[in-house]
């Protein structure tokens, strides 16, 4: 089984709608991410959260928000969505060991498209 | 500000070659690299990794270089192969902060 679960794994959507795109993982890590993709921009930061209790935004957070259910859940919500908000979205969680360098591991990714 | 940057967005090897994917950054405080490999339709997968205490990490075929002084990082995948065919991304990163990803190269090893 995978260790992190992203759902929906593609999304057709209209401009003006609220979405809520779904991670959950079996790690056991505390921290969580999302990403997108867009084609020659590599990977973005959205938003991450440390803890339940931690949520921060990334280097794109406009338009975006999310919650982080419990420490093996964390949500990303587009509000409204617009046209370019087209993307792979992805989620990743990594373990959060204090002062050590630290690899995040990645879930398969959400197509989104809006109309 | 594209602190990682990897200039080629695509590569082309013959099977048996050496595949040399290339990343540069600007931050000097990074501490900490990463490459990652990407197939279509899936997550990227954490390949190999690299501290800056070190020039050199090997891992099978796998091996990253990293030269500080040019803040300059290769992955060389010697023989390459095609199931090896994917994008692969380097990422950087600060003691305990977030990774900092370029943009990704489309590596292509044809049989």
């Amino acid at each position: 089984d995978a260790d992190v679960t992203q759902t929906p794994r593609n999304r057709i959507t209209k401009t003006g709608k609220r979405i809520m795109l779904e991670c959950s993982q079996t790690k056991g890590h505390d921290r969580m991410y999302w990403y997108r993709q867009d084609p020659g921009l590599g990977l973005r930061l959205i938003y991450y959260s440390f803890d339940v209790k931690d949520i921060n935004k990334g280097e794109i957070s406009d338009g975006y928000s999310v919650s982080r259910q419990a420490q093996a859940k964390f949500s990303l919500s587009l509000e409204s969505a617009i046209p370019n908000q087209t993307a792979l979205y992805f989620c990743a969680t990594s373990a959060g060991l204090a002062g050590l360098q630290e690899t995040q591991y990645f879930g398969p990714g959400t197509r989104l498209l809006v109309l | 500000d594209q602190q990682v940057k990897q200039n080629s967005p695509s590569l082309s090897v013959q099977e048996g070659r050496i595949s040399i994917l290339n990343c540069d950054y600007t931050n000097s405080m990074f501490d900490y690299f990463l490459w990652y490999k990407k197939y279509p339709a899936e997550g990227p997968t954490f390949l190999i990794s690299i501290s800056s205490i070190k020039d050199k990490n090997e891992d099978g075929r796998f091996t990253v270089f990293l030269n500080k002084s040019a803040k300059h990082l290769s992955l060389h995948i010697v023989p390459s192969q095609p199931g090896d065919s994917a994008v692969y991304f380097c990422a950087a990163a600060t003691s305990g902060s977030r990774l900092t990803f370029g943009e990704g190269t489309q590596l292509t090893v044809n049989p």
